[in-house]
């Protein structure tokens, strides 16, 4: 019952650049609450690629860059590589339910 | 560094109580302004929270599951765990542990996740 709003599937050519939105509501995004952003490799756990919207963990690269913009999010990849190629999750926190949310997800292909 | 290492029977029948522990090592899970949580994933399909636990034993569930969910911690074992009763197929996916923190402005983000336990609920 996800209550953030990915496109399924995104893709492009090594070196394009793709992006992710993430839409949710006023008791999630728009309350101001900060989303972040999850790769899952195919049959791994998902790792952390940005919280509060903008900042990468150490050893993420800068090809990967976020932003937000009203009750959306959005990822953007730069310079696609083959190793991209994986699942992506927005993450926040909905006062309505008083508890996490994620996307519903978008398959990345590099083509 | 933190890791955090999921355990538990991998096949429950329905009717069941499924039961999972993670286990942390590399840091004290009493240490830090942290909450643990479980999440889960269906095969084939997206990530769902279920719950979490502040080192207090203090715990907030996903409405969804409020019913049927606990989740326990042990801070002299380091591990924390999770019951989810009254099991269907429905029940049945990868279960994951992480570690939460709180975002610098507003929020929570899971920032060290275990590898994850795969659970299927059949007779």
């Amino acid at each position: 019952q996800s209550v953030l709003t990915q496109p399924p599937s995104v893709s492009g050519a090594p070196g394009q650049r793709v992006t992710i939105s993430c839409t949710g509501s006023s008791s999630n995004i728009g309350a101001g609450y900060d989303v972040h952003w999850y790769q899952q490799l195919p049959g791994t756990a998902p790792k952390l690629l940005m919280y509060g919207y903008s900042n990468r963990p150490s050893g993420v690269p800068d090809r990967f860059s976020g932003s937000k913009s009203g009750t959306s999010a959005s990822l953007a990849i730069t310079g696609l590589q083959a190793e991209d190629e994986a699942d992506y999750y927005c993450q926040s926190y909905d006062s309505s339910l008083s508890g996490y949310v994620f996307g519903t997800g978008t398959k990345v292909t590099v083509l | 560094q933190v890791q955090l290492q999921g355990s538990g029977p991998g096949l429950v029948k329905p009717s069941q109580t499924l039961s999972l522990t993670c286990t942390v090592s590399g840091g004290s899970i009493s240490s830090g302004s942290f909450y643990w949580s479980w999440i889960r994933q269906p095969a084939g399909k997206g990530l769902e929270w279920i719950g979490r636990i502040y080192n207090s034993g203090s715990t907030n569930y996903n409405p969804s599951l409020k019913s049927r969910v606990t989740i326990s911690v042990d801070t002299s074992k380091n591990q924390f765990s999770l019951k989810l009763s009254s099991v269907t197929a429905a029940d049945t996916a990868v279960y994951y542990c992480a570690r939460v923190l709180a975002s610098n402005s507003r929020g929570y983000y899971m920032d060290v996740w275990g590898k994850g336990t795969t659970v299927t609920v059949s007779s």
